[in-house]
């Protein structure tokens, strides 16, 4: 049974503030890891995807990968009110023809 | 990123109807798409994967015969919710990844509200 696993959450965080969310997966083949974020009532929207061990920036968004920890982490940097969603960490697994594992989600409030 | 659309984007329907949920990648070729189902405050839930060109693959305890789909082209993706009843009232969302590339960076469609009455 592939699984992965998130802060369960809710994490709360100030405006301005650095949000961190955690991610562990089960399957060490994995070789995809992606980052969506859903507001409530809308539809996944994928902010990072990340392949490779190490660190990948985009904007105030960082993901990082350690491969040999099945580990996979989110920050957000200047955390905004805007940012205030479920942020669900997704795995594709060894040999599973571009399916997605989720996590259950962690919901982030930051509060102005 | 890449598009992809779904609609109806809300449906109501009287119980034992058919409804039809079309979806589309705007912008690039899908072989595979997935279909979702999510109920409030819950986690997505894989029903199936639409296979164009073949029979689609569903996840244990989705019923194929209530929930039909039919992957004609390679843009389009469509789920037939069969006799719908009060209890297939969710929220249903297809993606589709966008393969060939070295990357497969899966993109969800913005969903379809079913409400049954």
């Amino acid at each position: 049974q592939k699984e992965v696993e998130q802060n369960s959450g809710p994490l709360s965080v100030p405006e301005g503030a650095i949000a961190s969310l955690n991610c562990t997966y089960s399957d060490r083949g994995s070789q995809s890891f992606f980052w969506y974020r859903q507001y409530s009532g809308k539809s996944p929207e994928l902010i990072m995807s990340i392949y490779s061990n190490g660190d990948k920036e985009d904007g105030r968004f960082t993901a990082q990968l350690n491969k040999a920890s099945q580990y996979v982490s989110l920050l957000i940097r200047d955390s905004q009110p805007s940012d205030s969603a479920t942020y669900l960490c997704a795995v594709i697994g060894g040999g599973s023809n571009y399916k997605l594992t989720f996590g259950k989600g962690t919901l982030l409030t930051v509060n102005p | 990123g890449a598009v992809v659309s779904q609609h109806p984007s809300r449906v109501i329907c009287k119980s034992g109807t058919s409804v039809k949920i079309e979806c589309r990648s705007l912008d690039f070729q899908a072989t595979t798409m997935f279909w979702y189902r999510q109920f409030p405050k819950q986690s997505l839930m894989l029903m199936a994967t639409s296979n164009e060109g073949s029979k689609a693959t569903y996840e244990q305890g989705v019923e194929k015969d209530k929930f039909l789909i039919n992957h004609a082209s390679l843009t389009l993706s469509t789920l037939t919710v069969t006799s719908a009843h009060p209890e297939d009232s969710s929220f249903y969302i297809c993606s589709a990844p966008r393969t060939g590339s070295s990357y497969n960076e899966q993109f969800f469609g913005p969903g379809t509200r079913l409400t049954v009455l």
